[in-house]
C-alpha cells in the first residue's frame, strides 16, 4: 500500500525484555516522526528524523528508548529493559520536508509489557 | 498542564444533530491540524488551518481558527454514524519545529 507500515501491530513483552519496533513510512517523505499515545490520551511525541538525522529527541522518556534511521527511510524504535509504563500504542508518522504539511500516520503498534 | 485542552472529553450526539467541538491553547497556534481516530487505528488526517480567521470545510465538517490564533472549533453537521471516533487537535505550537502537540481527545457517539 501507499501509507505508513508499522510491525508488529501487536506486541507483548515481559518486564525487562527488549523490543523493536519498525516503521516503513511513505516514499520519499524526508520527515519521520514518533510519537507515544497512552489509553485515554493524545499522541505524544518522542523523536523526529529529517532523512536519516535525528533533530529531536526530546520527547524520549528516558535512555531507555532508542531510535534509528540509517538510510533515511525505514525507523526503529528500540525499547531496552521494558517496564509496565512502557505500555501503549507507538504511532509513526512522515511527511514532505517544511512547514504546513500535514503528517501522515501509521495503524500503530500496541505494546502491552506484562 | 496541558498545552492545549480539548472540550469537551467525551460527547453522545443523537443521529442528524449538529456538534462543536473546541481546541484551545494559551500559546499561538503556528499549525492546527485536525484529526480523526478510529479505536485500534492510526490518525486520519482531515483539515489544517494555518492562518488566524481561516475557515475550511470537508462535506459536513467545518473547522475554524480564530483571529488571534489560539482558538479552533470542529463543527459536524447532521452528524451521521460514520462520523463516530476520537477527534485530536494537534498543533505546532514552536514556529519552525515540526513536532506536533495534541489535545487529549474528544471521544464522539453518535446513537441512531
Amino acid at each position: 500500500g501507499a501509507g505508513v507500515s508499522q510491525s508488529p501491530r501487536y506486541k507483548v513483552a515481559k518486564r525487562g525484555q527488549d523490543v523493536a519496533l519498525r516503521c516503513d513510512p511513505i516514499s520519499g517523505h524526508v520527515s519521520l516522526f514518533w510519537y507515544q499515545q497512552a489509553l485515554g490520551q493524545g499522541p505524544e511525541f518522542l523523536t523526529y528524523f529529517q532523512n536519516e538525522a535525528q533533530l529531536d529527541k526530546s520527547g524520549l522518556p528516558s535512555d531507555r528508548f532508542f531510535a534509528e534511521r540509517p538510510e533515511g527511510s525505514v525507523s526503529t524504535l528500540k525499547i531496552q529493559r521494558t517496564q509496565q509504563e512502557d505500555s501503549a500504542v507507538y504511532l509513526c508518522a512522515s511527511s514532505l520536508e517544511g512547514q504546513g504539511v500535514y503528517q501522515y500516520f501509521g495503524p500503530g503498534t500496541r505494546l502491552l509489557v506484562l | 498542564s496541558q498545552e492545549l485542552e480539548q472540550s469537551p472529553q467525551s460527547l453522545i450526539v443523537q443521529e442528524g444533530k449538529n456538534l462543536t467541538i473546541n481546541c484551545t491553547s494559551s500559546k499561538t497556534l503556528y499549525g492546527l491540524y485536525w484529526y480523526k481516530q478510529k479505536y485500534g487505528e492510526g490518525l486520519i488526517f482531515l483539515m489544517m488551518l494555518q492562518k488566524g480567521g481561516e475557515e475550511k470545510s470537508h462535506e459536513k465538517i467545518t473547522a475554524k481558527l480564530d483571529e488571534k490564533k489560539q482558538q479552533s472549533s470542529l463543527h459536524i453537521t447532521a452528524s451521521q454514524p460514520s462520523h463516530a471516533g476520537i477527534y485530536l487537535c494537534g498543533a505546532d505550537l514552536n514556529f519552525g519545529n515540526e513536532k506536533l502537540t495534541f489535545g487529549t481527545g474528544t471521544r464522539l457517539t453518535i446513537i441512531p
